[in-house]
């Protein structure tokens, strides 16, 4: 079966730090990743995709970017973080461009 | 632009009742749909889906009814337990990109009071 994994579950960064969050797929190939921040008590946001290796794309014009290096691995990262940065970031995989996306446990960064 | 919205922000219900959340969608497009359980801290948890050419579809307590005609979707959970109360997201997916964007809802708090 297919499992996605965040780390680090939590995380207090000051203002002006760097920021890199990781997120791993297993049990599947080539699968479409997803970046998506949740502010308190908010919707989700869709930040950045993947359809492949190399291959991302953003959805909003932010301080962050993204990566993915391996066909399973999807990382979000920031230079210099701001105290809007502060969210519940979540990963999330889906096989194909027209079906359902799953979650993983998201990381709650909190920006001080 | 294109939103998903939600009627009610937060329902509460008594433990054995049946609960409907509903959601309203503007993008005539959409042809997919999801409803997301969220729990406090949790990444969504996928419940059930519905695709534009069908009306409803069953799962295990919960029910989906999709009218295209007023761009209205809405869940049910039948025999409502302590364990459903969460976040409750529609999202929709109106096609025509490779990588299935997805666009969700603001969320309605479910609470089960036993």
């Amino acid at each position: 079966s297919q499992t996605i994994h965040q780390w680090p579950a939590t995380l207090v960064q000051p203002v002006g730090s760097p920021l890199s969050l990781e997120c791993t797929v297993e049990g599947t190939s080539n699968p479409n990743l997803y970046w998506y921040r949740q502010a308190a008590g908010r919707g989700l946001q869709l930040l950045f995709y993947s359809v492949g290796i190399g291959q991302i794309s953003s959805e909003v014009p932010q301080n962050l970017s993204a990566s993915r290096p391996q066909d399973r691995q999807f990382i979000l990262s920031s230079k210099k973080l701001l105290l809007s940065d502060s969210g519940f970031y979540l990963c999330a995989w889906s096989l194909s461009g027209t079906g359902e996306q799953y979650f993983g446990p998201g990381t709650r960064l909190t920006v001080t | 632009g294109e939103s998903v919205g939600l009627h009610l922000p937060t329902l509460s219900v008594q433990e054995g009742d049946n609960s409907i959340i509903n959601c309203a969608y503007s993008n005539s497009a959409s042809d997919y749909f999801i409803w997301y359980k969220q729990e406090s801290g949790k990444g969504p948890q996928f419940i059930i889906d519905i695709r534009s050419n069908m009306d409803k579809r069953q799962g295990q307590r919960v029910t989906v009814l999709l009218n295209k005609t007023v761009k209205h979707l809405s869940l049910q959970i039948a025999a409502t337990q302590p364990g459903d109360s969460a976040v409750y997201f529609c999202a929709e997916n109106a096609g025509g990109t490779s990588y299935g964007k997805l666009t969700f809802g603001q969320g309605t708090i479910l609470t089960v009071h036993p």
